[in-house]
């Protein structure tokens, strides 16, 4: 069965700070891979996805993520933090050929002055 | 990109009785949507798939009896809570894929906050 694993529920960083949200996945194919975000009382919004081609993939708000197999991840960053990036942030996989999403836990961001 | 409206976005309900939320695509057909909950600080429990003019495929321990799922077009699904009582109370978001793609993402509603008291 597919899983995705979010290393560390809160992630604190100063504004102006790198961005790192860490994702790993378990699939024996590659999957299709998202970043989702959620602020408060809200549904989520996509902020980036892989299927195929370039590893390197950009997304919304200045955020990116670059697909590894070989490390099964799909980490997001942002080189520069901004304060209304604090919100919860999923990553979600679709294996291949299904239309079902696995999320991770998620992780909360929070950005400090 | 494609929108999904969630409605109610809150509702506030008596125990015992029913809730209807409806989730539409607004500018796409969908044969496929899908039912979460999302407990205070959690990830999304997928409960059901729904398809369009068939049954809901529900999660393992989800009741179909107390979350009636109804897809009775390529544009509406709706999620009703049954005689619902304070446990049901959370956070339900809908998503939708469009008809026909595979690899693009899932478009969500903003999600719908209930409380039974």
């Amino acid at each position: 069965a597919q899983s995705v694993t979010q290393l560390g529920s809160h992630v604190s960083v100063s504004e102006g700070a790198l961005v790192l949200l860490r994702c790993n996945y378990s699939s024996s194919v590659p999957p299709y891979l998202f970043w989702y975000v959620q602020y408060p009382n809200q549904g989520l919004q996509l902020l980036l996805k892989y299927t195929t081609g370039a590893t390197l993939v950009k997304g919304i708000n200045g955020f990116e993520a670059e697909f590894k197999k070989s490390e099964t991840s799909f980490h997001l960053t942002k080189p520069s933090a901004h304060m209304s990036d604090a919100a919860e942030y999923f990553c979600a996989v679709r294996p291949s050929g299904f239309q079902k999403l696995v999320f991770g836990t998620g992780t909360r961001l929070l950005v400090s002055p | 990109g494609a929108v999904v409206s969630q409605h109610p976005s809150r509702v506030i309900c008596k125990s015992g009785t029913s809730v209807k939320i409806e989730c539409r695509s607004l500018d796409f057909q969908a044969t496929t949507m899908f039912w979460y909950r999302q407990f205070p600080k959690q990830s999304l429990m997928l409960m059901a798939t729904s398809n369009e003019g068939s049954k809901a495929t529900y999660e393992q321990g989800v009741e179909k009896d107390k979350f009636l799922i109804n897809h009775a077009s390529l544009t509406l699904s709706t999620l009703t809570v049954t005689s619902a009582h304070p446990e049901d109370s959370s956070f339900y978001i809908c998503s939708a894929n469009s008809l026909g793609a595979v690899n693009t993402e899932a478009f969500f509603g903003q999600g719908t906050r209930l409380t039974v008291v």
